[in-house]
């Protein structure tokens, strides 16, 4: 079974700095994974898609790496400002049925 | 392009009471998803469909709950009788022919309080 752990939980940090948000999974075999923002009552909004057969994916301020032998993805956001301020889930494609989520990361960004 | 439509956006039930939710994906998804995400928690498949017909639905639990998805378009999903642990957020979410390699696109979510 698919295990996705998302650590820290919780992180805050001042405007301006450079955020990193871990994702490790347990099983290597997954089709992609996908990083998502979700704002308080809010839905998901997908961020960076990354294929298996890829190590990165960039959007704007965000960079996405991914390294499937160990089990790792990291989420870059550079230069955070207070609209980063979110939670933050990475889920694998294990099968072509299902995402599998971890928890998240909820982030504060401090004016 | 519209997004992944869910309504309501809010439901809050006494125990044992039934309740439904509808999602409408976007034009043109064949796959529909239905997750539940308990607060603290990330979200959790509950029913995969694939056009009509079920790819997947062993976290469903079926003694409660069903879903359906009749022409292959607007889903509902639906719980009977609640229980206070059913509190969460439905999300529904759609994604192009249910091909792995593309991105699943989520709507709003419904939170159901159950009391």
């Amino acid at each position: 079974k698919q295990e996705v752990t998302q650590i820290p939980a919780a992180l805050s940090v001042p405007e301006g700095e450079n955020l990193v948000l871990n994702c490790s999974f347990t099983d290597s075999a997954i089709y992609n994974l996908q990083w998502f923002r979700q704002d308080p009552g809010k839905g998901l909004t997908s961020l960076l898609l990354i294929q298996s057969s890829q190590r990165e994916q960039t959007s704007g301020r965000l960079n996405a790496s991914l390294d499937k032998s160990s089990g790792r993805s990291t989420l870059y956001i550079a230069a955070s400002q207070p609209g980063d301020s979110a939670t933050y889930l990475c889920a694998v494609r294990p099968s072509l049925s299902k995402l599998s989520f971890g928890a998240g990361t909820t982030v504060t960004v401090r004016a | 392009e519209a997004g992944v439509a869910q309504s309501p956006r809010y439901k809050i039930i006494e125990k044992r009471q039934s309740v439904a939710f509808w999602c409408n994906p976007i034009s043109g998804h064949a796959t529909l998803y239905w997750y539940q995400q308990i607060l603290g928690q990330g979200p959790k498949l509950l029913i995969q469909f694939q056009n009509n017909g079920v790819v997947d639905d062993s976290q469903l639990p079926k003694d409660r709950f069903s879903a359906e998805r009749l022409k292959g378009v607007d889903s509902t999903l639906k719980i009977q009788p609640a229980k206070l642990e059913d509190s969460a957020v439905y999300l529904c979410a759609s994604s192009l022919k249910g091909l792995p390699n593309t991105e699943a696109f989520f709507g709003q979510g419904t939170r159901l309080t159950v009391v």
